[in-house]
């Protein structure tokens, strides 16, 4: 079965240092997002991308977060500076179609701790 | 505004019984609703997806129901198993298909025990 990959799986860091994620989408998907999810909030949506364009990012604090797809198969997430507020599990999902008659395929996450 | 609220928030029942988890959506225009389960660790799978004209869709052990009219989901689960124990999270998209919006519930956390 086709898959979407996230590394790395877990990440520990310090305050302040920059932190990227990556994810490979499903091959064929032509819309990727971007998803926080804490034990309070549920699953947040960051940024969504279609055809690597990005097309609603307003889930993302702009100062700190950016969200880019380099080619179709790769997405990252990045986060500099980062803060304790950000630690959280982020899921990368991609999909056929983004509204929803299709559904997403979901990574596994990438489980930040920011210290 | 838009919203999808879930209940109850979790749940404990033991294996072999039946269960029902609830999803009532403020959500317009209605496009479709969709479950997802998400174990523990892992990222969500999609379960079942109800359009406005389907009352009921069963997909094994699972079956969903919607009525349209009080903007009601419900997720029925059958003779229960361990393996069952993960979030569920109620999806409903919105809008129409060139420029919908999808709102998910903060899920319902689902124990069985032995």
């Amino acid at each position: 079965d086709a898959r979407v990959t996230q590394t790395p799986r877990h990440k520990v860091t310090e305050m302040g240092q920059e932190v990227t994620m990556r994810c490979q989408p499903i091959l064929g998907h032509n819309t990727v997002f971007w998803y926080r999810q804490t034990m309070m909030q549920g699953l947040e949506l960051l940024a969504y991308f279609r055809n690597r364009a990005p097309l609603d990012d307003s889930g993302m604090p702009k100062d700190r977060f950016s969200a880019e797809m380099p080619d179709a198969t790769l997405a990252t997430l990045k986060i500099q500076p980062s803060e304790p507020r950000d630690s959280a599990v982020y899921f990368c999902a991609s999909g056929l179609t983004g509204t929803g008659d299709q559904p997403q395929h979901f990574g596994d996450g990438t489980r930040l701790s920011i210290l | 505004k838009n919203q999808v609220e879930q209940s109850p928030q979790s749940l404990i029942i033991l294996e072999g019984k039946n269960c029902t988890l609830q999803c009532n959506y403020t959500v317009s225009p209605f496009s479709n609703l969709r479950w997802y389960k998400q174990d523990t660790g892992r990222g969500p799978v999609s379960l079942t997806i109800m359009t406005f004209s389907e009352n009921t869709k069963s997909n094994g052990r699972y079956t969903a129901t919607l009525d349209a009219d009080t903007k009601q989901s419900s997720l029925h689960i059958t003779a229960s198993q361990l393996s069952d124990s993960a979030s569920y999270i109620c999806v409903v998209s919105a809008g129409y298909s060139s420029a919908s919006k999808i709102i998910f519930g903060s899920g319902t956390r689902l124990s069985i025990r032995p």
